[in-house]
């Protein structure tokens, strides 16, 4: 399968513990970016890669958030200390040059209890 | 800033009936369109996108979506919905000169026999 691959799928965690996601996006794709979706809610813009540099996040990733893309390839969004308002699903995306279509994983979800 | 209104949050359909839903961007130039499918469990899949040229783009499962400058709106329609056709939309708005793309909140579909 060459989609968007992301690990864990769910990962349960008591609050105040560290959390890292993976993301595998498509080989040929230098854009990469993180979502954190919420019930009820659509995705939200967290930050996003050209290659290995983070050109870009939102203010919604505090500083506690963490992500990192170190070769260009895959990334990892890291939580620390979670909170329980950390509960959501986050979603990885790519895209090749240029704008247009994001390519999504089928998202990481997160519950902190 | 860019902006995505999704006005119905739930809307129900009778198999076989037509269905239109409802998009409005807020964006200063053209900007660049998409409609997206999330199913229980699924990532996001791509239906359609338009960028330019033809207002009334086709896509996949029979939708299709006509871009209204004058209203701002990019709605997307299917003549016959199918049972599986059950999910979340999800209208989403980029621009050339950034990168990601801005989410509205969601339409849920439900399909009634």
């Amino acid at each position: 399968d060459t989609g968007v691959s992301q690990d864990p799928r769910h990962k349960i965690t008591k609050r105040g513990q560290n959390v890292t996601f993976r993301c595998d996006p498509i080989s040929e794709h230098n854009r990469l970016y993180w979502y954190r979706q919420t019930l009820g809610q659509g995705p939200e813009f967290l930050t996003y890669f050209q290659n290995e540099a983070q050109l870009e996040k939102s203010r919604l990733l505090s500083d506690r958030f963490s992500a990192e893309r170190p070769k260009g390839s895959f990334s990892t969004l890291e939580i620390q200390r979670t909170e329980q308002g950390d509960s959501a699903m986050y979603l990885c995306a790519s895209s090749p040059q240029g704008p247009g279509e994001l390519f999504f994983g089928e998202g990481s979800r997160l519950t902190v209890l | 800033a860019q902006s995505v209104t999704q006005p119905d949050i739930h809307i129900t359909v009778s198999e076989g009936a037509s269905l239109e839903l409802r998009c409005n961007y807020s964006y200063g130039a053209t900007p660049y369109l998409f409609w997206y499918v999330q199913s229980p469990g699924q990532g996001l899949q791509l239906l359609l996108k338009y960028f330019s040229g033809d207002t009334l783009v086709q896509g996949i499962k029979g939708f299709e979506a006509e871009f209204k400058r004058s209203q701002s709106s990019f709605n997307l329609r299917k003549p016959s919905v199918h049972w599986s056709d059950a999910a979340e939309y999800f209208c989403a708005v980029g621009a050339n000169s950034g990168y990601a793309l801005n989410f509205g909140k969601g339409t849920s579909l439900l399909v009634t026999p």
